[in-house]
């Protein structure tokens, strides 16, 4: 059973545009909902992070929108740049349990 | 701060033959994370730890697979014997909770990846 489920799988945009991946749950119970960004041969690394009880949260280029009601957050990638290539993973946890999305490969265009 | 340390960072072996990772987390987490991650999907969690007691090794094959950490610090797990589909990146991850910061925060190892031929 897929706790997160995230789309696109795969997502190509050119240089300064706009990078969208969304996720959608269904366990209430989560109370925290990290994205995560890994390049090939790396490990997953933090790259933002939201509570259910804000809507948007910014850090520079990335924002997290999150929808409670319709229990969906995405993630969006401002100016988006090649070295944003890379693989995006949702999540959402709570406690110290943690439930991955199935990651969207990003490529971006020069 | 030193990061999430695993080794080896690559291991390729024959089927039905054993293999073992090893990780050292971050120093003063308490909870400690096995994760297999096969080509193109996220991470699925193999077994956690909080200190040295098992709290989810419910999608563990316990048949191949085990693991322990050993006075609640680092971590080994162990295949015994390999299969074709055990090829992926193994990835440790490590996990507190910030004082006066509101949310969790994990991190993770730089994973090890297995090829079983």
């Amino acid at each position: 059973q897929q706790q997160v489920k995230q789309s696109p799988q795969s997502l190509i945009v050119q240089k300064g545009g706009i990078s969208i991946i969304n996720c959608a749950y269904e366990n209430t119970a989560f109370d925290y909902f990290p994205w995560y960004q890994q390049f090939p041969g790396k490990g997953p690394a933090l790259l933002i992070a939201i509570r259910p009880d804000v809507s948007e949260k910014k850090e520079g280029r990335f924002t997290i929108s999150f929808n409670k009601s319709a229990k969906q957050f995405s993630l969006h990638i401002m100016d988006s740049q090649p070295g944003d290539s890379a693989t995006y993973f949702c999540a959402a946890s709570m406690g110290n349990q943690f439930y991955f999305g199935t990651g969207t490969s990003l490529t971006v265009i020069p | 701060e030193a990061g999430v340390a695993q080794s080896p960072r690559y291991k390729i072996i024959e089927k039905r033959q054993s293999v073992a990772f090893w990780c050292n987390p971050i120093s003063g987490h308490a909870t400690l994370y096995w994760y297999q991650q096969i080509l193109g999907q996220g991470p699925k969690l193999l077994i956690q730890f909080q200190n040295n007691g098992v709290v989810d090794d419910s999608q563990l094959p316990k048949d191949r697979f085990s693991a322990e950490r050993l006075k609640g610090v680092d971590s080994t797990l162990k295949i015994q014997p390999a299969k074709l589909e055990d090829s992926a990146v193994y990835l440790c991850a490590s996990h507190y909770r910030p004082s006066g910061r509101p949310y969790n925060e994990q991190f993770f190892g730089p994973g090890t990846r297995l090829t079983v031929l």
